[in-house]
């Protein structure tokens, strides 16, 4: 079946600092990949997406290439910011939206 | 904007109690979810639900757990016998196209 690893957290960074979380998936077909957010006390948020291979998903200065050869989504941020402290989580769809575990990120200034 | 409404947003219930959560999806949404999320995991498929049936569901969704969309614009999860882990947050989420947009959750406390 359908399935998202991503990095274990947490990652700690500081202001300015680069960011990656790697996500890889394993799917039947072509399905659709998202970065999703969730803030201390809040639902999800759709952060980016991309449909079809090649694909680059981009918001709030974050990005995410959509990689069919190594099966990889991974998330980039040039300079985090301490309001970017927050959960990641990749996610697919070919149907039903399927998460990995996320990522926790905390930007200490 | 429009969005995604679930309530209650916190509910406490007694172990065996039943528990309805409501959400009301976007209006002219035709797919519908439910996720939940128990405290400091990863964010689990429940159930999809599409013209009017379920199309998709996971096996954490077993017998103790229905939906319904009773009216044109409520999609409800009932849970008939609640389980002390079956304390969590729950979202709703809908789409019509590829972007699901999901509530800001139900938190389910059962004691």
């Amino acid at each position: 079946g359908n399935s998202v690893t991503q990095m274990e957290g947490p990652v700690t960074l500081s202001e300015e600092a680069f960011l990656t979380i790697n996500c890889t998936y394993t799917a039947t077909g072509y399905p659709s990949l998202f970065w999703y957010v969730q803030y201390p006390g809040e639902g999800l948020q759709l952060l980016l997406k991309a449909t079809k291979a090649d694909d680059k998903g981009s918001n709030k200065g974050f990005e995410a290439t959509y990689r069919k050869e190594t099966t990889s989504f991974h998330l980039e941020k040039g300079s985090v910011q301490v309001s970017d402290s927050a959960v990641y989580f990749c996610a697919l769809t070919g149907g039903a939206l399927i998460f990995g575990k996320g990522t926790t990120l905390s930007v200490s200034s | 904007e429009p969005e995604v409404t679930q309530t209650p947003s916190h509910q406490v219930t007694q172990m065996g109690q039943e528990v309805i959560l409501r959400c009301v999806p976007i209006s002219n949404h035709l797919y519908f979810y439910w996720y939940r999320q128990i405290l400091g995991q990863k964010v689990e498929f429940l159930v999809s639900f599409y013209n009017n049936e379920i199309s998709e569901k996971s096996e954490i969704f077993d017998d103790q757990f229905s939906v319904e969309r009773p009216d044109g614009s409520n999609f409800t999860l009932k849970i008939r016998s609640t389980k002390l882990e079956d304390s969590a947050m729950y979202f709703c989420a809908s789409r019509a196209g590829i972007q699901a947009f999901f509530g800001q959750g139900t938190r389910l406390t059962v004691v």
